[in-house]
């Protein structure tokens, strides 16, 4: 069965960097893009980007372009999400969601929530 | 960017009763939408995609229609394990974007 497991609860300083991984299982892992999504306590989801694990080719939301980067590990079928230059604005729970059919989001992971405290 | 417009944002039901939810999108999306539900404290789940198409396992009772600019999500009889919040997705173009989401809660 499809299976993303999400690393654990971070709590960062002002300025800091965070980097969230999410190891697939299940599934062929180059075949599949992988979304990274958000979502802040009490608000609404928020797309952050999208690889592609077969060549590492990302997109970016506009938001984020200069201080997200994605990258993929295929020998532990792993994404990464790093965020740097963080503010409490970040502070979040942050998604990665394998890419289905006509790229929707079919699995999620369990989210990693990341604070963002001085 | 393409802006999805939910509504209501809020919405009091009671078990039984048929609901429908409306997404509106900025611009001609096609048919590329799809349409999740969230408890809370959990993640998203994926009801129905490419606006009309059950994923599997979801029950037969949600439906979507809509096609270019207006979509809606309906439950036929609504049970005590789908108040929860839904959101709508589309995935025509990048970036990718959700409307604000619709709780529905129970009347």
């Amino acid at each position: 069965q499809v299976q993303l497991v999400q690393s654990g609860a971070e709590v960062k300083k002002p300025g800091a960097s965070v980097k969230v991984s999410c190891k697939a299982s299940g599934y062929t892992f180059t075949t599949h893009y992988m979304h990274w999504v958000r979502q802040a306590r009490g608000q609404g989801l928020e797309w952050m980007g999208i690889i592609d694990p077969s060549d590492s080719s990302t997109t970016y939301a506009q938001k984020f372009r200069g201080r997200i980067t994605m990258t993929r590990d295929t020998s532990t079928s792993t994404v990464y999400m790093e965020l740097s230059s963080l503010t409490f604005e970040d502070t979040a729970v942050y998604y990665c969601a394998r890419a289905g059919p006509h790229i929707v989001a079919d699995y999620w992971g369990q989210g990693s929530l990341v604070t963002v405290s001085s | 960017d393409i802006q999805l417009t939910q509504s209501p944002s809020f919405l009091s039901a009671s078990v039984g009763d048929r609901v429908t939810i409306t997404c509106r999108a900025s611009q001609d999306i096609s048919s590329s939408l799809a349409w999740y539900q969230q408890n809370p404290g959990k993640a998203p789940k994926l009801l129905i995609y490419a606006a009309s198409i059950l994923q599997s396992g979801v029950p037969s009772r949600f439906s979507g229609s809509g096609s270019r600019t207006e979509f809606t999500l309906t439950i036929s009889s609504l049970q005590p394990e789908d108040f929860a919040t839904y959101y709508c997705q589309q995935v025509n173009s990048y970036p990718v974007t959700f409307g604000g989401g619709t709780k529905v809660e129970i009347k």
